[in-house]
């Protein structure tokens, strides 16, 4: 039972240059969501998706893109990625409103 | 706007004490609040959730009081360990959970 799982677990894009992290779970959860964490900052929402076929912005969305390509995947990308989106990204899962996150290990990213 | 505060100092303490740490918010009334341990290089885990009519809730050596009209909790760890050093998350919101900053434990022994 791997629970959270992310793809990559280290990258670094040059400037201008697109990719794609990757996240699918096995807990039969609805709720998906991407965090990215920066020094200081704590965890800041990107997007989250309360349930297949559904996304929604979170309070930094701007330069990515998501798709909830069904109940087990949620992937996240950077389209012409920029150096202030170096951080450590975290994909999480959540099966219901009251309950607990589980997180995913983390995507360490570095735009050059 | 919505804002968490925790100390951004480390905390630091001798094994045995009890280690404290603060989560303080604003403009925001939670129906409940978690928190959460991340190790480095790791994802957050689930420690602890208390609804807002809790005052206190207790799982083995952890301890979290939520106060509602202070908008504040307490996160209070009992007998620490150096294998409690860690950093501690505090979380609001009933659905798009938002984070604090984390204050980072250190237990020496």
């Amino acid at each position: 039972n791997a629970g959270v799982t992310q793809t990559p677990k280290f990258q670094v894009l040059k400037t201008g240059q697109s990719m794609t992290l990757q996240c699918a779970q096995d807990m039969n959860h609805n709720s998906m969501y991407w965090y990215r964490q920066d020094p200081g900052m704590g965890l800041r929402l990107i997007y989250y998706s309360a349930s297949e076929g559904t996304t929604d912005k979170g309070e930094v969305p701007n330069g990515y893109n998501v798709s909830r390509l069904n109940k087990r995947e949620f992937s996240l990308r950077l389209e012409s990625a920029a150096p202030s989106q170096t951080s450590v990204y975290f994909c999480a899962t959540r099966g219901a409103t009251n309950e607990k996150l589980f997180f995913g290990s983390g995507t360490q990213l570095s735009v050059l | 706007s919505q804002k968490i505060e925790q100390n951004s100092e480390a905390l630091n303490i001798q094994e045995g004490k009890t280690a404290t740490l603060t989560c303080n918010y604003t403009n925001y009334s939670p129906a409940y609040l978690q928190w959460y341990r991340q190790d480095p290089g790791r994802g957050p885990v689930f420690l602890l959730l208390i609804r807002e009519n809790e005052k206190e809730k207790r799982k083995e050596r952890l301890k979290v009081t939520f106060d509602t009209t202070l908008k504040q909790s307490l996160f209070h760890i009992t007998a620490s360990q150096p294998a409690d050093s860690a950093t501690y998350l505090c979380a609001l919101a009933p659905y798009k959970l938002i984070f604090g900053a984390g204050t980072r434990l250190a237990v020496h022994p």
